[in-house]
C-alpha cells in the first residue's frame, strides 16, 4: 500500500530564510509519480511539480527546489528566501502507474513566512 | 487554457438534504476523480471514472454517488447530509493512456466547498 509521510505539520520562518519541507514516502510501483501542491489560505491547490520515478535529477525552478532521493524514499522541497506569499499548506502526493488510479496525500505542512 | 471548471464553489445545505456538485474536465480528458477535503485534513479519494465507468473506489460513503456521463462531466450526488460532510469538495482530470487512467497529469479544479448546517 501507499503512503506519504509529512512529519512537519507547521513551520514558521522569518522571511528571506530557507525553509524545508520533508516527504517521504511508501510503494511498491516501481514507477511512480510524486507531486508537490500548495494550499494558500483560498483553498484551490496549486500544482507546483510532478516528478517520475525514473527521474531522480533535482529541480530548480525560481525560488523552489526539489530534491528527489530514491534511495531514502524522499522527495523533499526547498524554497529559498521565502516570501510572506509562501505561506499556505504544502502537501506531497504519491500516484501509482499500476497500482491505485489515485492520488494519495500527505497530511500536509502549514508553513507561515513572518515578515 | 481551459482548466477543470466546478460548480457550484459554494453550497449550504441543511441535514438530511441532498447536493449535487458538478465538474467538467478538461476537454479531450476522460478520467474525472473526486477528493474530499476536511477542515485541516489533507484531500481524501472518494471515486474515479475513466470512459464513463467507475475505476476505483476510495473512501466515499454508502450516500454518495457519482456518475460520468456521456459529455465527460461527472456529478458527484450526496443525500441525508451530516455535518461531518462540510468540506472543500475537489475534482480532477487527467488524460487515461494505455487503456487506464493516467495520474501522471492531473489538473485540479478550484473545488466546490459544501456547508451542512
Amino acid at each position: 500500500a501507499q503512503k506519504v509521510t509529512q512529519a512537519q505539520t507547521e513551520i514558521s520562518v522569518v522571511e528571506k530564510e530557507d525553509v524545508t519541507l520533508d516527504c517521504v514516502y511508501e510503494t511498491r510501483d516501481t514507477t511512480y509519480y510524486l507531486f508537490w501542491y500548495k494550499q494558500p489560505p483560498s483553498g484551490e491547490l496549486v500544482f507546483l511539480i510532478r516528478r517520475n520515478s525514473f527521474d531522480e535529477q533535482n529541480e530548480i525552478s525560481g525560488r523552489y527546489s526539489w530534491n528527489f532521493q530514491k534511495s531514502t524514499s524522499s522527495f523533499n522541497f526547498t524554497i529559498t528566501a521565502s516570501q510572506v506569499v509562501d505561506s499556505a499548506v504544502y502537501f506531497c502526493a504519491l500516484s501509482e502507474v499500476t497500482g491505485a488510479n489515485n492520488l494519495f496525500f500527505g497530511t500536509g505542512t502549514r508553513l507561515t513566512v513572518i515578515p | 487554457a481551459a482548466g477543470v471548471i466546478q460548480s457550484p464553489r459554494h453550497l449550504i445545505k441543511e441535514k438530511r438534504e441532498t447536493a449535487t456538485l458538478k465538474c467538467y474536465p478538461i476537454p479531450r480528458h476522460d478520467t474525472v476523480y473526486w477528493y474530499q477535503q476536511g477542515p485541516g485534513q489533507d484531500p481524501q479519494f472518494l471515486i474515479s471514472f475513466y470512459e464513463k465507468m467507475q475505476s476505483d473506489k476510495g473512501s466515499i460513503p454508502d450516500r454518495f454517488s457519482a456518475q460520468q456521463f456521456s459529455d465527460y462531466h461527472s456529478e458527484l450526488n450526496m443525500s441525508s447530509l451530516e455535518l461531518g460532510d462540510s468540506a472543500l469538495y475537489f475534482c480532477a482530470s487527467s488524460s487515461g493512456e494505455g487503456g487506464r487512467p493516467n495520474t501522471g497529469e492531473l489538473f485540479f479544479g478550484e473545488g466546490s466547498r459544501l456547508t451542512v448546517l
